[in-house]
């Protein structure tokens, strides 16, 4: 298994730009959400998927919107970047409930200039 | 709500010495407590995971975890620090009550010396 992959690995916006941050995972794993990681603050939730067709908002969801068509593949759109969305960003996966361990992408690191 | 605390942005050891790297938390139900590690610019790794049976938890490379409920606490050990273990560790929360969804601390940064 490849696990979660994600990419790219690394990206360069200008203001304004929009984007699409690709994250795959070959788990069969219903539950699937993007974090953003900023120094000092942890992760952050910024939208989660339980299954296909069904999304939701996390804790930091403005300027991002996610689909989810299939149980592999749940990509994170940014539709007018900022400044304030340079960061890293997550892609993770889970079976189902809060137990479940949750795997992690290697991450995309996103500059916007 | 709940909320995670990670007491100490950094912490710094010798080489040989205990590891304690202190988290406190706040949930109105049952939670899952998990510990995750990251190494400079790398995905994150699971340590070790609560999720109400044992309250003493071992978790990979000589971690392990106490819950304490009274003390809503969630602290992680390791006998003895290796160079190895330098890197940024997360306590994380989790609970049912709230959709199921993960609640990160800020982070603690573990410096290990030789």
């Amino acid at each position: 298994n490849a696990g979660v992959t994600q990419t790219p690995k690394f990206q360069v916006l200008k203001t304004g730009q929009s984007m699409t941050l690709q994250c795959a995972q070959d788990m069969n794993h219903e539950y699937m959400s993007w974090y953003r990681q900023d120094p000092g603050m942890g992760l952050r939730l910024i939208h989660y998927s339980v299954g296909a067709g069904i999304t939701d908002q996390g804790e930091v969801p403005n300027g991002y919107n996610v689909s989810r068509s299939t149980t592999e593949d749940f990509p994170l759109r940014l539709l007018s970047a900022a400044p304030s969305q340079t960061s890293v960003y997550f892609c993770a996966s889970r079976r189902g409930v809060s137990t479940d361990t949750q795997y992690f992408g290697p991450g995309t690191r996103l500059t916007v200039l | 709500a709940q909320s995670v605390t990670q007491l100490d942005s950094h912490v710094s050891v010798s080489e040989g010495t205990p590891v304690l790297l202190r988290c406190n938390y706040s949930s109105s139900y049952s939670p899952s407590l998990f510990w995750y590690v990251q190494h400079p610019n790398k995905g994150l790794q699971l340590l070790l995971k609560y999720t109400s049976a044992a309250t003493l938890v071992k978790g990979i490379n000589g971690f392990e975890a106490e819950f304490k409920k009274s003390e809503t606490s969630f602290h992680l050990t390791k006998p003895s620090a290796h160079m190895s273990d330098a890197a940024e560790y997360f306590c994380v929360v989790s609970d049912p009550g709230y959709g199921n969804k993960l609640v990160f601390g800020a982070g603690t940064i573990l410096r290990v010396k030789s």
